[in-house]
This record gives C-alpha cells, sequence and structure tokens, in this order.
C-alpha cells in the first residue's frame, strides 16, 4: 500500500500569510493526488484534483504542485475562512489512502 | 442536485451488530464507485473501501478487510457499511462520498453528512 506522509501536522499563520503544506508519497504517483479541505463538524471538499487542477469554484489563493512522490499545496494568502484541517489523498492503486492531516490555526 | 444521505447518530454496545446507511440521489447510483471513510474522534480520514454498486464489485482496504462489511442496493440507491459485532474502538464518524472518474483523474466529489457510531458499554 501506498503511505502518505503530511507535514506539518498543524501550523499557525497570519492573516495575509502565504502558507505551504507537503505530502510525500511511500511511491511514484505521478499526478494522482487531491487536497481536500476539512471544516470543524463537516465532511471533506475537494479543492484540488490531479495534483494542480483547481476544482470549480474554490477560490484562486489555492493552488498545488508537484508530482510523482511530491506535493506541495499552497494558500498564496490566507485568509480567516481558511482555518481548517487540509488532507492529501493519492488515487495511484487500492487503497487510496490519506495523509495525516494538516490542522490550520490563526495566529 | 446530486445528494448523499447518511442514517442517524447511532449508540451500541460492545458485541452488537449495526448497519448504516447512505442514500444517493439525483445521479445513476449504479454507475459510481461509493466510498466509505472512517474518522476517529480527533482524528484524520481513513479509507475503508469502495463498492461499484452496478455489480457489487467491492475493495476493502487492508486495515477494515474481515472487520467491516460494505454493500449496496442499487434498487434503493443505497450503500450500506455493517459490523458484526462492535468494538469500542469502532467509535467514529463515517462517511460515504461518491467516486468520480473523470479521464485520468478522479477524486470524491460528493460526500454524506457522516453518521456518528459510538460504542461504550
Amino acid at each position: 500500500d501506498i503511505q502518505m506522509t503530511q507535514s506539518p501536522s498543524s501550523l499557525s499563520a497570519s492573516v495575509g500569510d502565504r502558507v505551504t503544506i507537503t505530502c510525500q508519497a511511500s511511491q511514484d504517483i505521478t499526478t494522482f493526488l487531491n487536497w481536500y479541505q476539512q471544516k470543524p463538524g463537516k465532511p471533506p471538499t475537494l479543492l484540488i484534483y490531479d495534483a494542480s487542477n483547481l476544482e470549480t469554484g474554490v477560490p484562486s489563493r489555492f493552488s498545488g504542485s508537484g508530482s510523482g512522490t511530491h506535493f506541495t499545496f499552497t494558500i498564496t494568502s490566507l485568509r480567516p475562512e481558511d482555518i481548517a484541517t487540509y488532507y492529501c489523498q493519492h488515487y495511484d492503486s487500492l487503497p487510496y489512502s490519506f495523509g495525516q492531516g494538516t490542522k490550520l490555526e490563526i495566529k | 442536485e446530486v445528494q448523499l444521505v447518511q442514517s442517524g447518530p447511532e449508540v451500541k454496545k460492545p458485541g452488537e451488530s449495526l448497519r448504516i446507511s447512505c442514500k444517493a440521489s439525483g445521479y445513476t447510483f449504479a454507475t459510481y464507485w461509493i466510498a466509505w471513510v472512517r474518522q476517529m474522534p480527533g482524528k484524520g480520514l481513513e479509507w475503508m473501501g469502495i463498492i461499484y454498486p452496478g455489480d457489487s464489485d467491492t475493495r476493502y482496504s487492508p486495515s477494515f478487510q474481515g472487520q467491516v462489511t460494505i454493500s449496496a442496493d442499487k434498487s434503493i440507491s443505497t450503500a450500506f457499511l455493517q459490523w458484526s459485532s462492535l468494538k469500542a474502538s469502532d467509535t467514529a464518524m463515517y462517511y460515504c462520498a461518491r467516486f468520480e472518474n473523470a479521464h485520468s483523474s478522479a477524486w470524491l466529489d460528493y460526500w454524506g453528512q457522516g453518521t456518528l457510531v459510538t460504542v461504550s458499554s
């Protein structure tokens, strides 16, 4: 099974900051990677698919990049409503596992 | 409008059985995979397994194989997650989600609201 290692596990940043989260796969997954946002008490929602494609309706301050085993998720200018936990997930081969999550807080 | 509506919260004792449901509407249920995802209290998302309702092809994560049963009834557009003997460690929120496959991309695009299962003596 492919393991996804996400870092950091938590992050505190100020409004307007640039925030970066990384996700490392245990083997080459090309670009078969998604990013989700989960707010407290809610199910996750898709932000980025295929490593770098923005889901329809998602603000352009969110972006993703990477291929192979190393991936990056970026919020260019943090807003208060971005407070959530973010997860990467691969879909290279079953089981399509998630990273352990990054909890983003406002400083 | 695509919707996945899950059954309500459950409180059970260790050793009891349970089946929770996920009713789909707004699309052709039989033609999309449905995934189940566990979230233990204060923890991350865990992929449990996936089912194709059209032919009931089911794939389990090794961590959940033999621990749960995933099934679907396409006549009522509903997927199920079942336990034969619950443990306290099964206490969690369980989500169903539709798995969209488009060209070479795939993602979980619609999610149920979650079913909270509490197992306590």
